[in-house]
């Protein structure tokens, strides 16, 4: 089992690009979640896929966009770069069991971005 | 909004002996699960343990256990038998128990040194 593989696992982009960032989830798993990791901070919620669908979203703005396509995989796309996006970025996957407290989030080991 | 909090940026340790690490957190509501991570230099998030709030019983696993104070919010996680391996940025979580509400919320986390 690969477990969550990210890719790619770092990156530089310039002020104003667009960047894509891609996570294939655990076997068995169909739900996605990304987060923000801020040096010297936790990570921070972005938002959550499930059925191909955004199923949450935490405070961030619209230039971070998603998709997840039939196979459970999942893109975050970022336009617009800012200097502040700089940071790693954090996929999670897990199975939703139909009922609270889904099985254990699993993550993967990040993208870090750079913005220069 | 929930929040997490830990007090202790850093943290050091003697090989073999104990630590504790702090955690607290505010939220309204009453069912909900915490959770210790720990994330090493290779940068992947690891569950460490998970206490689930309508449980008394504090959680245990091998050499890690918790103290799960519900009234004072507070949720610390013990380490005995410190190892090397041990050495990691530790993170205290929270989530939510209501119904596909997924997202964790992180605290800024603590970095545990272990002296040889």
């Amino acid at each position: 089992d690969a477990g969550v593989t990210q890719s790619p696992t770092h990156l530089i982009k310039t002020r104003g690009q667009q960047v894509t960032l891609r996570c294939s989830p655990k076997s068995g798993h169909d739900t996605v979640s990304w987060y923000q990791q801020a040096l010297g901070q936790g990570p921070q919620f972005i938002f959550q896929y499930y059925e191909e669908e955004e199923r949450q979203r935490g405070n961030f703005p619209d230039r971070f966009s998603g998709h997840q396509f039939p196979n459970y995989s999942s893109e975050l796309n970022v336009n617009a770069l800012l200097l502040g996006d700089s940071a790693l970025y954090l996929c999670a996957s897990s199975h939703d069991i139909g009922a609270p407290m889904n099985t254990e989030a699993f993550f993967g080991q990040g993208t870090r971005l750079t913005v220069v | 909004a929930q929040t997490v909090t830990q007090s202790q940026p850093e943290m050091s340790v003697q090989e073999a002996e104990t630590v504790t690490l702090s955690c607290t957190y505010d939220t309204s509501e009453s069912d909900y699960y915490l959770f210790w991570y720990k994330q090493p230099p290779s940068r992947q998030m690891i569950l460490v343990i998970r206490q689930e709030a309508y449980k008394q019983q504090n959680a245990t696993e091998n050499r890690f256990s918790v103290n799960f104070q519900k009234a004072a919010k507070s949720f610390s996680l013990k380490i005995s038998d410190s190892q090397l391996g041990d050495a990691a940025m530790y993170f205290c979580a929270y989530r939510s128990a209501r119904y596909r509400d997924d997202k964790i919320i992180f605290g800024k986390g603590t970095r545990l040194h272990i002296l040889p």
